[in-house]
């Protein structure tokens, strides 16, 4: 049963501090998105990559997000520095990028910024 | 630009009733139009989708939707409800040429045993 796959489960963190979330998409899918959550906002996107090369980070805040895919199998996303604010549920959810495709998301990482 | 709206945040049905979540969309040309359905503390899980053919669309856990274009909406039904049914459900829309999906606020639904 492929699943995409995400640590840490659960980060506490204080602010300042740099954070870094992982993701491992289902192998063969090309596509990885990143989405957070929260109470407040719903579900948002943050940023979407194909075939590794990112899309569209236009969702995160530039100054201190950023997103990459090392090689197929590993997306991270990074906060530096932390704020409260950044408090969420992030999610990595992945696909095949061809047709009319469902994402398959990944079981969250919870962030708590103190 | 796409959106929807799922016009209920809660949803309370007693085991055994029927249970309907409503959604409606808006896209530009033809909708793909998909519900997920969220545990405590877990990733969203894919239920249906809808592309294109029958209006009816059956789907996991005995979940089915039926997609009305002249309302522009795509309700999720179960004939039976379950009380292991309670959950976070969010229904999604994005068009043809998107790569984008972009989801209800969700709704709440509580199964009563």
């Amino acid at each position: 049963d492929a699943r995409v796959t995400q640590t840490p489960r659960h980060k506490v963190t204080e602010m300042g501090q740099e954070v870094t979330m992982r993701c491992q998409p289902i192998l063969g899918h090309n596509t990885v998105f990143w989405y957070r959550q929260t109470m407040m906002q719903g579900l948002e996107l943050l940023a979407y990559f194909r075939n590794r090369a990112p899309l569209d980070d236009s969702g995160m805040p530039k100054d201190r997000f950023s997103a990459e895919m090392p090689d197929a199998t590993l997306a991270t996303l990074k906060i530096q520095p932390s704020e409260p604010r950044d408090s969420a549920v992030y999610f990595c959810a992945s696909g095949t990028g061809t047709g009319v495709y469902e994402q398959y998301f990944g079981p969250g990482t919870r962030l708590t910024v103190t | 630009a796409q959106s929807v709206a799922q016009p209920e945040d809660q949803v309370n049905v007693a085991e055994g009733n029927p249970l309907t979540v409503k959604c409606t969309y808006s896209v530009s040309g033809n909708p793909y139009l998909f519900w997920y359905v969220q545990y405590p503390n877990r990733g969203l899980q894919f239920l249906l989708k809808y592309i294109t053919g029958d209006n009816l669309v059956k789907g996991s856990y005995g979940f089915e939707a039926e997609f009305n274009k002249s309302q522009t909406s795509f309700h999720l039904k179960k004939p039976s409800a379950l009380v292991s049914d309670s959950a976070l459900y969010f229904c999604a829309v994005k068009g043809s040429n998107d790569y984008k999906l972009s989801f209800g606020a969700g709704t709440t639904v509580t199964v009563r045993a």
